[in-house]
């Protein structure tokens, strides 16, 4: 099977710029949840989707944000970029169920100038 | 709240070496989820092994074994006889699994695993 993908994995930006990010998770996962990782703040929990929905949020502000299509694609937004936003987004994937093993894909690395 | 402690930053040692990374961790529920993870240069986090809370038996896989002690919250990774392709930073997570968290996992700060040839 194939990995979760994450698309693109790298990224350069502008101050006040949006960025999209993308995740293909692994065929027959139903969730994915997205992290961030800077070198102050390590790896933090942004978000997760299932079923199309929002099951969980981290404490982000509301420039961060996601959808997951039908098919669990899930792609993520972030609007009015700072330059702290400048991190490793990892995307992982799991089955469905809360207790389930996530699988992360390759992460995108964001740079805002 | 849940909380993940790894107190060494970065452990450097010699190839064959046998090494312990630690990992502690809080939580008030009862049933909860242990994680190790991988993270090579590329970036990518690699699961290694995952232990929920009503199983503390130990378990090896190769040059790799964990050690489960609920009495001391703690849930420590042993490499043993090192080799330079384990150099990575390697992170312990936790998971509560409750329906206000979902799947969210709380991690480490990570512990950078140097090993030389």
């Amino acid at each position: 099977k194939a990995g979760v993908t994450q698309t693109p994995r790298y990224l350069i930006k502008t101050r006040g710029q949006q960025v999209t990010l993308s995740c293909s998770p692994i065929s027959g996962h139903r969730s994915v949840s997205w992290y961030q990782q800077t070198p102050g703040q390590g790896l933090q929990f942004l978000f997760e989707y299932f079923s199309e929905t929002q099951r969980n949020k981290g404490n982000f502000p509301g420039r961060f944000s996601g959808r997951q299509f039908s098919n669990s694609r899930s792609e993520m937004n972030v609007s009015t970029l700072e330059l702290g936003d400048s991190a490793l987004y990892l995307c992982a994937s799991s089955l469905g169920q809360r207790t389930d093993t996530q699988y992360f894909g390759p992460g995108t690395r964001l740079t805002v100038l | 709240a849940q909380k993940v402690t790894q107190a060494q930053t970065e452990i450097s040692v010699v190839e064959k070496e046998d090494v312990t990374l630690d990992c502690v961790y809080e939580t008030r529920d009862t049933t909860y989820y242990l994680f190790w993870y991988k993270q090579p240069p590329s970036g990518e986090l690699v699961f290694l092994i995952r232990r929920n809370s009503f199983d503390e038996q130990n378990e090896i896989s190769g040059r790799y074994s964990w050690n489960f002690q609920k009495s001391t919250s703690s849930f420590n990774f042993t490499i043993t006889a090192s080799q330079v392709v384990d150099s990575a930073v390697y992170f312990c997570a936790l998971s509560e699994a409750r329906e206000t968290s979902g799947s969210r996992l709380t991690f480490g700060e990570g512990t950078q695993l140097t090993v030389n040839p």
